[in-house]
């Protein structure tokens, strides 16, 4: 079964990085991705990394995957103020394997906190 | 462009009221469907996806239900609410087979039930 597991809190001093950890079971997952959810809002796509690629960098976002040990982590350069929000990491598995949809698993989500 | 609308924003409910919340997708066809319900301080849980008209799947039993009478339109109902069904709904769409970039959300709707 997939199974999605991140921590749920994360305090960070402005300027300095974040990073967002998350561990996943489905080792069928094509694409893995991170989402950020500002407080009342719906979830925001932030990037997406292939299961084929080790690393993604994004402007401030950097994305590494370790597939071997099934770890995602985020990482967040010079994290600002306008970076609280949670941050959900998502694993894809195939809905209906001949039309090839795909369902996301969503970890819990990380609360991500940026001290003054 | 593709946008996805979602309503009520927000809503209060008595117990053992019906629910009707409607999601409508806009700039597409044949969109896959989901709603989602997040409870505080829990993750995001699939409730029901759609991949065509009609076609609805549950992913867990509960006191709800969803229906997709038309092609971009994605309604969640209950019968009777219960306090457990307090949570914050998410409607999302993803393209038809073939679609790897994750869904788009909708903007949500806060349920609670008193």
């Amino acid at each position: 079964g997939e199974d999605v597991e991140q921590s749920l809190f994360l305090s960070v001093r402005e300027g300095d990085s974040s990073v967002i950890n998350c561990t996943y079971t489905d080792s069928s997952s094509t694409y893995l991705y991170w989402y950020k959810q500002e407080p009342g809002a719906g979830l925001q796509l932030l990037t997406y990394i292939f299961s084929n690629m080790d690393m993604k960098q994004d402007q401030r976002l950097t994305v590494l995957l370790n597939k071997k040990d099934k770890h995602l982590s985020l990482r967040i350069a010079d994290t600002q103020t306008g970076d609280s929000a949670i941050y959900f990491c998502a694993e894809s598995v195939t809905l209906i394997s001949n039309f090839g949809n795909e369902k996301l698993t969503f970890g819990t989500g990380t609360r991500l906190t940026i001290i003054p | 462009s593709q946008t996805i609308h979602q309503w009520p924003a927000t809503l209060v409910q008595p117990v053992g009221s019906p629910l009707s919340l409607e999601c409508t997708v806009e700039g597409t066809s044949n969109p896959n469907l989901y709603w989602y319900r997040q409870a505080a301080g829990r993750g995001l849980q699939l409730l029901f996806y759609s991949v065509g008209i009609g076609q609805i799947s549950s992913e867990v039993p509960q006191n709800l239900s969803a229906s997709r009478p038309q092609d971009r339109q994605f309604i969640l109902s209950s019968k009777k609410l219960l306090l457990s069904d307090s949570g914050f709904y998410l409607c999302a769409w993803s393209p038809p087979a073939g679609a790897d970039y994750g869904y788009t959300f909708g903007s949500g709707t806060r349920l609670t039930v008193v």
